[in-house]
């Protein structure tokens, strides 16, 4: 079963904007991770953040977490054509991940 | 430093008929863990392996099955196939107690 909802399912942006992605998930989480994949293709880890933080950045990703609202977003700033692609959270609940069904990201050149 | 691998890339079957998934982990990684992607969904855990056993199970039928060998690399296999067994399968590697799974580029499983 899917844990988690995501929110939008899908966002079209323009080079430069920022985009913004949510996840809310239901039960208690070891941590979060967040996801890309480019079309129907494996996997690649983005970041990681751990129940007992709240905000996390990477190069452009910012992630945040808010275990009181069972919530998570995951900011790219200064979005690039290359970042085209599907991304999703998923939470670890006693080693294995629970993920949403994704948020469709397209940014256009 | 080879990342997970997975083979093969494509694979079409028929229905009834039996697949064998191949992963092989990340170095130095010894957790081995499926999961099966339908199109347009998020992936769903099917089971993980550890020291050879199964440690946990996701919510699928036993025609899912699998198998971790000593150096680490773990098979999946589908008996009796269906239709709705067409999906992107995927593998990831993780160490013991760590956190981070790290995923194979995928099988694309084609039932017919």
């Amino acid at each position: 079963s899917q844990q988690g909802e995501e929110d939008p399912q899908a966002l079209s942006i323009q080079e430069g904007e920022n985009a913004t992605m949510n996840c809310s998930y239901k039960t208690s989480i070891n941590n979060l991770q967040w996801y890309r994949q480019n079309s129907g293709r494996g996997l690649v880890h983005l970041i990681l953040i751990r129940s007992n933080e709240r905000e996390k950045h990477s190069g452009r990703l910012r992630v945040t977490l808010d275990t009181s609202k069972k919530s998570s977003s995951l900011l790219i700033t200064a979005s690039r054509a290359a970042d085209t692609a599907s991304y999703f959270c998923a939470t670890d609940v006693g080693g294995k991940l629970i993920f949403g069904q994704g948020t469709e990201l397209s940014v256009k050149p | 430093d080879a990342g997970v691998t997975q083979s093969p890339t494509h694979l079409i079957k028929t229905r009834g008929q039996q697949v064998t998934l191949r992963c092989s982990p990340k170095s130095g990684h010894d957790t081995v863990s499926w999961y099966q992607q339908a199109l347009g969904q998020g992936p769903q855990f099917i089971f993980q392996y550890y020291e050879e056993e199964e440690r946990q199970r996701g919510n699928f039928p036993d025609r899912f099955s699998g198998h971790q060998f000593p150096n680490y690399s773990s098979e999946l296999n589908v008996n009796a196939l269906l239709l709705g067994d067409s999906a992107l399968y995927l593998c990831a590697s993780s160490r013991s107690g760590g956190d981070t799974q790290y995923f194979g580029p995928g099988t694309r499983l084609t039932v017919l």
